[in-house]
Parts: structure tokens; sequence; C-alpha cells
């Protein structure tokens, strides 16, 4: 089963519209990373978020990570087309006693039409 | 800054051929990782390693093998290719995930391979 859920799998919104990412996990979060990839290229990292609660920002785009440290968002505001790729998260979890591993999302592919 | 660098970018193999793709830090990271990227699938890990001449298998190790005889240095190998090993082959490294760590996975750019 997949232990990063990601929602929706697929978005598309009108430049300038606000929108959301979210990255759901049935175990407690040690880290978590959002990544963007662009078609044909590589994974390029946007944020880290470790604490439960912490928020970090970097241009329009901000990450959060709950207090329970299960779930993040990702929220772009006022979307771009250079916004457009796909969105994965990644997460540091707990693989069995003091054994922890990083585990990926399958991707949102966030499509922003001018 | 180089990074993490594979080659090469992209390959075409027939089935049955063998090849090896190699991946390259300048980080000192201690991990090292071999992933597939397929449509609707997401990463999947093939192998890791957790050191000089250490490997590992991860969710979808059968018809990869890899060695890491250098820090520095991964290699992906695949000895008799099928189509089904038709993929986005991306390599990554980073200091070892721990409940404190506070170093993401660094990613290449990727090696396109198609088998026919």
């Amino acid at each position: 089963s997949q232990e990063l859920e990601q929602s929706p799998q697929s978005l598309i919104v009108q430049e300038g519209k606000n929108l959301t990412i979210n990255c759901t996990s049935s175990k407690t979060l040690y880290g978590l990373y959002w990544y963007k990839q662009k078609y044909g290229e590589g994974l390029i990292f946007l944020m880290m978020l470790q604490k439960g609660g912490e928020e970090k920002s970097h241009e329009k785009i901000t990450a959060k990570l709950d207090e329970k440290k299960q779930q993040s968002s990702l929220h772009i505001t006022a979307s771009q087309p250079s916004h457009a790729g796909i969105y994965l998260c990644g997460a540091v979890v707990n693989s069995g006693g003091s054994n922890y591993k990083l585990t990926f999302g399958k991707g949102t592919l966030l499509t922003v039409n001018p | 800054n180089a990074g993490v660098t594979q080659t090469p970018k992209f390959r075409v193999l027939k089935t049955g051929q063998s090849m090896t793709l190699l991946c390259a830090q300048d980080m000192n990271h201690e991990y090292m990782y071999w992933y597939r990227q397929d449509p609707g699938m997401g990463l999947r890990l093939i192998h890791y390693s957790v050191g000089e001449g250490t490997t590992a298998k991860g969710e979808v190790p059968d018809g990869y093998n890899v060695s890491r005889l250098k820090k520095q240095n991964f290699l992906l190998g695949l000895e008799s290719a099928a189509p089904s090993q038709t993929s986005v082959y991306f390599c990554a490294s980073s200091y070892p995930p721990t409940p404190r760590g506070n170093q993401p996975q660094h990613f290449g750019d990727g090696t396109r391979l198609s088998i026919l």
C-alpha cells in the first residue's frame, strides 16, 4: 500500500488562481520534503519541513506540516504557467525499530492555463 | 556545482542487451539510491547503498544489479534488458535519513531508457 497519499492526482487551474496539494501519511512524518519536476527533467528540491506546525514559504509557494505530523499541504498563490509541473512529496517514516526510510508520494500533475 | 550526475541521458536498447548506468555525486553523501519513474507509479526504489561497498534491495530490484565500489559512484546494471524496464531512471544521494535528519535527497536529471 502507498504510505504517502497525494491529492489530487492532477489539477488544472487558470492562471492567477490559488491551489492546494495535500500529502497524507498513516505514520508520523519525521521529515517532509516537497519536490517539483518538470517534464523530462529531474526533481528540484523546494523545501523541507520537520516540526509539527512548521510553515515555510518560497516566493508564492507555501508548505505546512500539521501539528500531528501526518499531513502536509502545499499552497500556491496566484498561480503562473511557470508553476506547472509534477509536485512530489517525500517523507522520512519509521520502517521498524530504529530504522527510518524515505518514501515518496505518486505526485500531483499541475497544469496552469494562461 | 555538479551535484548528482547521471550518464547517459538517453539510451535505446534491444531486448536481451546489457548496459550500465552511472551515477556520480560530489557532495560526500553516504547514501545513494536508484529509482525508476513510470506513469501512474511514482518513484519506486530499485536499490540503494548506505556506504561504499554496501548495497541493498529496494521495492523493485528484480532484473537489476548495483555496485558501490567508490563512495561517489553508484552503478546500476541491466544484465538482460526487457521491455518492462523501459522507464526513466533517477539516481539520488543524501545523508542518512534519521528522525533528526534535515537533508533532502538530491537527484540527478535522469536517464531515459527504452527497451525495444
